[in-house]
């Protein structure tokens, strides 16, 4: 099993408060991905990272943020939740950009009430 | 316009039978690459199979094989000998190459539910 966690696994908090997810990986590889999964919608691309400090949007970016100032760390933040950011969101890496077989995290449950 | 398509919303199979899931795709580019995950009722996702848009053989992994039919732009999962533990939300993925900008995109996928 590839080496990805991700904290916290299950977190809620209200509408409005800024919100940090974690990943964390230990295979060294070069790309990371954040993505949410919701019913109906299967798994969307938020934002990902091709290197350290470097990041690009996904089809679904507005809302959040992300860093990488180590190869292993890729930090998700909403800057101010919303009832619509409610999801599972999945960290996923790849050792390259081509066509490379893309492992996931464990997942974070995130409820904003 | 959908490119990864996933026609079964939901799928029972017998213990012990073969069950394939379907999965079509659309794509102009020349390179891509296909993929199988699965998610059981824990969550994570569970790298099954791949199978590149050049491969001439049919990719296997286990009980695990993706029927790989480039005209049709199909690329089904087939289950052998399921399993109880073979119950869970199966979905198909496609990898684009450099004329998508490598861009992963996953089907809405289909729920399997194997009987004892």
């Amino acid at each position: 099993d590839a080496g990805i966690t991700q904290s916290p696994r299950h977190k809620v908090t209200e509408t409005g408060t800024p919100v940090t997810l974690r990943c964390h990986q230990t295979e060294n590889h070069r790309y990371m991905y954040w993505y949410r999964q919701d019913p109906g919608h299967g798994l969307r691309l938020i934002h990902y990272s091709y290197g350290v400090k470097d990041t690009d949007k996904g089809e679904v970016s507005d809302g959040y943020s992300v860093s990488r100032s180590k190869t292993e760390d890729f930090l998700l933040t909403l800057e101010s939740a919303t009832s619509s950011q409610t999801s599972v969101y999945f960290c996923a890496i790849s050792r390259d950009r081509g066509l490379e077989t893309q492992y996931f995290g464990p997942g974070t449950r995130l409820l904003v009430l | 316009a959908q490119k990864i398509t996933q026609t079964q919303p939901g799928m029972f199979v017998q213990e012990k039978e073969a069950v394939t899931l379907d999965c079509t795709y659309d794509t102009s580019d020349q390179s891509y690459g296909l993929f199988w995950y699965k998610q059981p009722s824990s969550g994570e996702m569970i790298f099954l199979i791949y199978q590149g848009s050049y491969d001439e053989q049919n990719a296997t992994e286990g009980r695990y094989s993706l029927n790989f039919q480039k005209a049709r732009k199909s690329a089904n999962l087939v289950i052998s000998a399921s399993q109880l533990g073979d119950s869970a939300m199966y979905f198909c993925a496609m990898r684009e190459g450099r004329n998508g900008g490598f861009k992963t995109i996953f089907g809405a996928g289909t729920r399997l539910f194997v009987k004892a």
